[in-house]
């Protein structure tokens, strides 16, 4: 089974603090991504990955950075979290052919 | 337009009902579809790829139609266990991936 892991499931931080997130995949896949959800705009798209050192911006990427130095992790940054960013981030991850999306469990994160 | 658009509902059925949704996607250069299930505070999970000529899985039916860009999912014989969000997911060129913004579904014993 595909194994997405990601840091953590909770946290809080304060406005102006770096956050990190980080997101695991066990499968070898080519892309990873990462969205927030929020109630009632759905899954949005900040930045993705298709190989190592390589990344796209998505929808919304606006406050975030990303890095990808080996194949497996995929991190996304916050460098000055502000309340707005208050979210449930998710990642996923997906081979290089046409398949459906490996999600992580997410990371509910507050920003006060 | 939204690239991928559900109706968010919510559907409140009760048990043993058949429910269905439909979503609509606009890019007719779509190349693979599939539907999501999400429960509350969960991360999506996949509930089905969803192929041309329709599949069944149990329960659950999906169809394609690519003339009218729409996909549709049928649950028959709905389960309490069946409440959840359904998310339409549409994905073109491999890594672009477009999601509906969930039809929330509760089923009533």
């Amino acid at each position: 089974d595909v194994k997405v892991t990601q840091s953590s499931r909770y946290l809080v931080k304060r406005t102006g603090e770096k956050v990190f997130l980080e997101c695991v995949q066990d499968m070898d896949h080519e892309n990873m991504f990462w969205y927030r959800q929020d109630p009632g705009l759905g899954l949005r798209l900040i930045y993705f990955s298709y190989d190592v050192k390589m990344k796209e911006k998505g929808d919304i990427p606006e406050g975030y950075s990303v890095s990808r130095e080996k194949k497996e992790r995929f991190s996304l940054i916050l460098e000055s979290a502000s309340t707005n960013q208050t979210s449930m981030y998710l990642c996923a991850s997906t081979p290089g052919t046409p398949s459906e999306q490996f999600f992580g469990p997410g990371t509910r994160l507050t920003v006060l | 337009r939204k690239e991928v658009e559900q109706d968010p509902g919510p559907f409140n059925v009760p048990e043993g009902a058949t429910v269905a949704f439909n979503c609509t996607y606009s890019n007719s250069a779509s190349q693979s579809f599939f539907w999501y299930r999400q429960d509350c505070r969960k991360e999506p999970k996949l509930l089905m790829s969803v192929y041309s000529s329709g599949n069944e899985d149990g329960r659950f039916t999906a169809q394609l139609n690519r003339a009218s860009q729409y996909i549709s999912l049928l649950i028959r014989d709905s389960k309490l266990s069946d409440s959840a969000t359904y998310l339409c997911v549409v994905n073109k060129n491999g890594n672009q991936f477009y999601f509906g913004t969930g039809t929330s579904l509760t089923v009533i014993p």
